[in-house]
């Protein structure tokens, strides 16, 4: 099984940065995946991560380290539109890939 | 089109009901996916079809009963449901099962079962 942990909620100022982590411990771990979600929408790709390291994308980026069980998510210059859950999946591979989400972190994002 | 659909938006049924959910993607996705998403949970893996064929059923109970018409469809069949399963129910694709390839979310069928 799957254990993934995020902070369940986080604040932050328009305009700031702010680092959501993600913590996981997986037998055959394939990818981490951030997805964002909007209240009472679907689930939107961010970034995916399957090597140690930083991806960048735009104003957001994510880093791995699988020695770790790690991850996390940037977010720079944030906006009021930010406000949103963050969801870590991770991939494993048992004869074949599933996607196993965390709980997710809610950030509100205030002017 | 990089869209994934899903009709009903809403759907409110009753314990004895039988309803459809329905879901329709045009990328030339070979994997599609159900997901239960409660309030304030993150999404839950029900059923996963591959090249049309169902791969992975998560231990889900009967009364749901998926079927893959075809490449582009995906169904989600309801049966006296209780009112536990009510919850937002995501269809997602990507290109194939085992790639490295991001899923793709529709908008989901919010589902209340009075």
């Amino acid at each position: 099984g799957q254990n993934i942990d995020q902070p369940t909620e986080m604040t932050a100022t328009e305009g700031a940065i702010v680092q959501i982590n993600c913590t996981y411990q997986t037998s055959g771990f394939n990818g981490l995946f951030w997805y964002q979600q909007h209240a009472g929408e679907a689930p939107t790709f961010l970034s995916y991560n399957v090597l140690d390291g930083l991806e960048e994308k735009g104003r957001f980026s994510s880093f791995l380290s699988r020695s770790k069980g790690y991850s996390y998510l940037l977010l720079k210059e944030l906006q009021m539109k930010d406000s949103a859950s963050y969801l870590c999946a991770v991939r494993d591979y048992r004869g074949y890939s599933t996607l196993t989400f965390g709980k997710g972190t809610m950030l509100l994002v205030s002017p | 089109d990089t869209e994934v659909t899903q009709t009903p938006k809403h759907l409110v049924m009753g314990m004895t009901n039988k309803k459809s959910l329905k879901c329709e993607q045009h990328m030339g996705h070979r994997a599609m996916y159900w997901y239960k998403q409660k309030a304030k949970k993150p999404p839950e893996l029900m059923f996963v079809y591959s090249y049309e064929k169902l791969s992975i059923n998560e231990s889900v109970p009967s009364r749901f009963s998926p079927e893959c018409p075809n490449s582009s469809l995906l169904n989600l069949h309801l049966h006296a449901l209780q009112p536990e399963d009510s919850a937002l129910y995501l269809c997602a694709s990507s290109q194939y099962r085992d790639s490295n390839n991001e899923q793709f979310f529709g908008p989901g069928t919010r589902l209340t079962v009075l």
